[in-house]
């Protein structure tokens, strides 16, 4: 069974505060999607990392994929209100039947 | 990327019931997927609807508790059957593409109280 464990699991910040949520795991992945999921809606794609460290800018976020394929990691500038959400990660393998396994994911309020 | 609506948007329903939510995609698409989400928490998949045939399920769900339908590409229904207040959950229903494999496209979900 392939876990993805996201670090922290709840974030409280101030606006103008930076933060960075992890996404480890011991299994490999073909690629790696961040969501974000605000209340009372479904979950949003944010970015895809496919390549090992590779990173992508999305405004005021930063998205990296570990070396070997098996972390990943958000960082967010100056966090604003807007950013107020549930972050997940989540993994998928190539080939065959398509699964994806979502991340524990990491809660995150930004206080203005 | 798809348009999904999913109906009802929330229902509260008595225990031993069933209730039917529908998931309705503006475009043909491959792969659709029933999800259960705790709020603030995390995805757990519940099953696969495979157009044309039955539903492939994960561990820990059956088919008579959460029968599954996909007439078509753009269509599908999650039933929750005899329901019983741990039933209480937000069901989501999303999309992929065969193509683009790893992405998924999301409903809103459907809120779920069951007393």
């Amino acid at each position: 069974t392939q876990l993805l464990e996201q670090s922290p699991q709840f974030l409280s910040i101030q606006e103008g505060e930076n933060l960075t949520v992890y996404c480890n795991s011991s299994s490999v992945f073909s690629s790696l999607q961040w969501y974000r999921q605000e209340p009372g809606e479904g979950p949003v794609l944010l970015v895809t990392v496919v390549t090992g460290g590779e990173v992508k800018k999305l405004k005021r976020l930063t998205f990296q994929f570990g070396d070997a394929r098996k972390d990943s990691s958000l960082h967010i500038t100056a966090a604003q209100t807007g950013d107020t959400g549930l972050y997940l990660c989540a993994g998928h393998v190539s080939g065959g039947y398509q699964k994806v396994t979502f991340g524990t994911g990491t809660k995150l309020q930004v206080i203005p | 990327s798809a348009v999904i609506s999913q109906k009802p948007s929330r229902d509260i329903c008595q225990r031993g019931t069933s209730l039917t939510i529908q998931c309705q995609v503006d475009s043909q698409v491959t792969m659709m997927f029933w999800y259960r989400q705790q709020p603030g928490q995390s995805l757990t998949l519940i099953a696969t609807a495979n157009q044309g045939s039955e539903a492939t399920y994960e561990s820990g769900f059956v088919i008579d508790k959460f029968p599954i339908s996909r007439p078509n590409l753009t269509f599908s229904t999650l039933t929750v059957s005899n329901m019983s207040p741990e039933d209480s959950s937000i069901y989501l229903c999303s999309v992929g593409y065969r193509f683009y494999q790893e992405t998924q496209y999301f409903g809103p979900g459907t809120r779920l109280l069951v007393l």
